[in-house]
């Protein structure tokens, strides 16, 4: 069974910054585009930011272009999502997804972490 | 723009059936979508992705009781013998050719 283990998030003053991770096990995790989706409090899904199996295509939301950067090491069955300029907007849980076809770079997710939480508040 | 609509909420008593609706954007009437299930307090979980021709692929261990179906621009989640357990939110997503990424608003769903 896919596993999918994030981490990372925690209470930020706004401008701050943090790195989240997302650990992958129990599947080829360099074959598959991976993306992280967030969930404001009370709210529904938001796509984030995606990045393509070899970490060579990035995508991203329009709200957190230039301030999110997805990134992936594949030898260490790991994805992260640096976040800069924090500010109360972002608060938010943070899922990894996995993508579902090998080589995709943007479909559907077939597997979802349990989430990190990341609280933007001074 | 490619935008999924779903409505806020949907009610049905225990035993019975529900389905609910997710509906693409004009332009957008062939793509394929994926339904989630969200339980309260949880991560969201894979049910089905499910084409425009009504074809449909569930992830490991979605029970029979989860089905879907398409008709135009109308994708269907369509779940029977309502439990107790599938009070969630589920939400419909989809992708673009601009490789972005699309979530419908989510509908919350109460068993009676």
């Amino acid at each position: 069974e896919v596993q999918l283990l994030e981490s990372g998030g925690g209470l930020v003053q706004p401008g701050g910054s943090l790195r989240l991770s997302c650990a992958a096990s129990e599947f080829t995790f360099s074959s598959y585009a991976m993306s992280w989706v967030r969930q404001a409090p009370g709210k529904g899904l938001v796509w984030v930011s995606a990045i393509s199996s070899s970490g060579g295509s990035r995508f991203y939301a329009e709200s957190v272009k230039g301030r999110f950067t997805i990134s992936r090491d594949n030898s260490k069955n790991t994805l992260y999502l640096q976040i800069n300029s924090l500010t109360a907007e972002d608060t938010a849980l943070y899922y990894c997804a996995k993508g579902s076809a090998p080589a995709a770079s943007i479909d559907y997710f077939d597997s979802w972490g349990q989430g990190t939480l990341v609280t933007v508040s001074s | 723009q490619l935008v999924l609509t779903q409505s806020p909420s949907a009610s049905a008593s225990l035993g019975a059936s529900v389905k609910l609706t997710c509906t693409l954007s004009s332009g957008h009437s062939t793509y394929a979508i994926a339904w989630h299930q969200q339980q309260p307090e949880k991560g969201p979980r894979y049910l089905m992705k499910l084409n425009n021709d009504g074809s449909h692929i569930k992830g490991d261990g979605i029970p029979d009781r989860f089905s879907g179906s398409s008709s135009g621009a109308e994708r269907y989640l369509s779940i029977s013998s309502l439990q107790s357990e599938d009070e969630a939110d589920y939400y419909c997503q989809t992708w673009g050719t601009d490789f972005h990424v699309v979530f419908g608003g989510g509908t919350k769903l109460t068993v009676l």
